[in-house]
């Protein structure tokens, strides 16, 4: 079966340093990937996706940047923070091709707050 | 501005009570997803519907896709303070990149035991 990994849970950050969140599947091959960013009880915007290694698509503006170094990694990056960077970060992932009930499964998130 | 807008935005009732959720486009969807959501977590898919005019049920929960596409109905009957969360509707549109999934705005509903 398939899983997602999402790490670290939580993160403390101050303003200006860097940021590196990471997400891993497992038991599927060549998966689209996603980065969304939540506000609190809202719903989500899509701030990157993947449909294969080296390929992103970016959806927003913004100062973070994604990559996807392995077939089964997806990473998000910031060389420096800023307040408005602090939600709750939710990657996820949904089978390759263009079927149109193609749904996305999550990982568990995280929370990072930037002081 | 929204691709999907969900109403109500938030939404509070006693258990056993009947509740209707929108999620409303201008755009046509392929297939439309509904998910919910617990704090702290990922959104857990609960049903897709691909065909216009489509109704599914699971359990307590009806979902409905509209005839043209572009909107759908979640309807729960006797709420139980369990259905309590955020749920999300989520289209992935006929034109542009079927791989992207657009998220509505959100339904936060507390059901008051």
């Amino acid at each position: 079966s398939q899983t997602i990994h999402q790490w670290p849970a939580t993160l403390v950050q101050p303003v200006g340093s860097p940021l590196s969140l990471e997400c891993t599947v497992e038991g599927t091959s060549n998966p689209n990937l996603y980065w969304y960013r939540q506000a609190a009880g809202r719903g989500l915007q899509l701030l990157f996706y993947s449909i294969g290694i080296d390929q992103i698509s970016s959806e927003v503006p913004q100062n973070l940047s994604a990559s996807r170094p392995q077939d089964r990694q997806f990473i998000l990056s910031s060389k420096k923070l800023l307040l408005s960077d602090s939600g709750f970060y939710l990657c996820a992932w949904s089978p390759p091709g263009q079927g149109a009930g193609t749904e996305a499964f999550f990982g568990q998130g995280t929370r990072l707050t930037v002081v | 501005t929204q691709l999907l807008e969900q109403s109500p935005q938030f939404l509070s009732i006693q258990e056993g009570e009947n509740l209707t959720v929108y999620c409303n486009s201008s755009s046509v969807f392929s297939s439309l997803q509904w998910y919910r959501q617990e704090p702290g977590e990922g959104p857990v898919l609960l049903v897709t519907v691909v065909t216009g005019g489509e109704v599914k049920k699971l359990k307590r929960l009806t979902f409905q896709f509209g005839d043209a596409r572009k909107d759908s109905s979640l309807h729960i009957t006797a709420a139980q303070p369990g259905d309590t969360g955020l749920y999300l509707c989520a289209g992935r549109r006929s034109s542009g990149s079927a791989r992207q999934l657009t998220f509505g705005s959100g339904t936060q509903l507390t059901v008051l035991p």
